[in-house]
């Protein structure tokens, strides 16, 4: 199976501040990578699928980037709503698996 | 737009066979991918399996030997049985479309079922 890491765990910051969280898998996905966004309490709702594509009706505010093993994801001014645990997930293997996941607050 | 929503029991005996339900509306059960994932609590997210027709099945390795999907297509659902549970298996289950975008893209989830194993 292939693994994914993901840095930071978990992190803080201010309304309008720009967020950047890593993914890394342990072998080349090229670009068969996507993004969740999970608030408590809730199921993970896809963001952004195939490293950058930005599913329809998803704030522009939120990107990726990446292929290979190195992927970000970026949040460009935080918003109070975006307060949940971020995950990536690869595809390139047929067994999918995610990353541990980054907690997202706001200071 | 499409909706998802699991059903079944919310509390199994270990030992005993878990089995849920997911029922697809507003959309068609044929030509997409389905899964299953799970969720113990305030960890991550785990991949059981996915189907395309019953007989069109992939199973995580690691749940393999318990685990079987079937599809009802007629019933727009379909279903997972997980046997002999033990309080490893304590999380919330869902189901998952894998979309136009591609089998692995989940574009749309069911709210989830919390399963508890406890006697």
């Amino acid at each position: 199976d292939i693994q994914m890491t993901q840095s930071p765990s978990s992190l803080s910051a201010s309304v309008g501040d720009r967020v950047t969280i890593s993914c890394q898998a342990s072998q080349d996905i090229s670009n068969y990578l996507n993004w969740y966004q999970q608030k408590p309490g809730e199921a993970p709702k896809l963001l952004i699928f195939d490293a950058s594509n930005l599913k329809t009706g998803v704030p522009s505010r939120f990107s990726g980037s990446g292929s290979g093993t190195d992927f970000t994801f970026t949040i460009n001014s935080l918003q109070p709503e975006d307060i949940a645990t971020y995950y990536c997930q690869q595809y390139d293997n047929p067994i999918f698996t995610f990353g541990p996941g980054t907690k997202v607050d706001v200071k | 737009q499409v909706q998802l929503q699991e059903s079944g029991p919310g509390l199994v005996k270990p030992s005993e066979t878990l089995s849920l339900t997911c029922t697809v509306s507003g959309g068609s059960i044929s030509s997409f991918y389905w899964s299953w994932l799970r969720q113990p609590a305030g960890k991550g997210l785990e991949w059981i399996g996915r189907l395309y027709t019953s007989a069109s099945v992939l199973y995580n390795p690691a749940l393999m030997s318990r685990v079987t999907m079937s599809l009802d297509t007629p019933k727009n659902q379909f279903s997972l049985k997980l046997t002999s549970m033990t309080a490893a298996d304590t999380a919330v289950y869902y189901c998952a479309r894998g979309g136009p975008y591609g089998s692995g893209v989940l574009d749309f989830w069911g709210q989830g079922i919390l399963v508890t194993v406890s006697s």
